[in-house]
């Protein structure tokens, strides 16, 4: 039972490259997460999934895309990559909604150059 | 929407001291107050929430506390140790959302041996 798990750990990206986060649980939640953390500013919601097939903005989705891929699986891509989304960012799951408990992966730190 | 303000931003105690970290928030129709902790390098760990029923919740060296009229509430932690050493995070339920949590900007808690 690995949780949540996410890749890469680490990525450097040029202005203006696209890359795609991959996260994936293994506890059969139906939502799904994706913040970013930026020093001094907690954790940020970017998009969610409330459940397979659906996917809602969240509070700084501009310049971000996510795909609920199947009930394990939700990506977020940067489609041209600003130095402004230099962050963390951390995917997570919860049984139902945020006021289930959520489940982080360990994060990937994203620099743009 | 909601706004979730933390302080303080840094607490170093005496080990075996206690600490408190308080929050407040803007949306009146918040019900859900979690506190994540999340250690280096890791993702959040949820380690205590209220719901707006209940003015207290407790579980072993941790508490929290729910004033909603003034709209604040707290993390108290008792007879510290150096495990606790982390960064704490409050965040409120966004009052028009089942899956938007609203994040403090976080508390990095320092135990002195």
């Amino acid at each position: 039972n690995a949780g949540v798990t996410q890749t890469p750990k680490f990525q450097v990206l040029k202005t203006g490259q696209s890359m795609t986060l991959q996260c994936a649980q293994d506890m059969n939640h139906n939502s799904m997460y994706w913040y970013r953390q930026d020093p001094g500013m907690g954790l940020r919601l970017i998009y969610y999934s409330a459940s397979e097939g659906t996917t809602d903005k969240g509070e700084v989705p501009n310049g971000y895309n996510v795909s609920r891929l199947n009930k394990r699986e939700f990506s977020l891509r940067l489609e041209s990559a600003a130095p402004s989304q230099t962050s963390v960012y951390f995917c997570a799951s919860s049984r139902g909604g945020a006021a289930d408990t959520q489940y982080f992966g360990p994060g990937t730190r994203l620099t743009v150059l | 929407g909601e706004n979730v303000e933390q302080h303080p931003s840094t607490l170093s105690v005496q080990e075996g001291d206690s600490a408190v970290i308080k929050c407040t928030y803007s949306d009146s129709a918040s019900n859900y107050f979690p506190w994540y902790k999340q250690e280096l390098g890791k993702g959040p760990q949820l380690i205590i929430d209220i719901r707006s029923n209940v003015g207290e919740k407790k579980d072993q060296r941790i508490a929290v506390t729910l004033n909603k009229t003034a709209k604040h509430f707290s993390l108290h932690i008792t007879e510290t140790q150096p495990e606790d050493s982390a960064v704490y995070f409050c965040a409120a339920l966004q009052g028009d959302s089942n899956y938007q949590l609203i994040w403090g900007a976080g508390t990095k808690l320092i135990i002195k041996p």
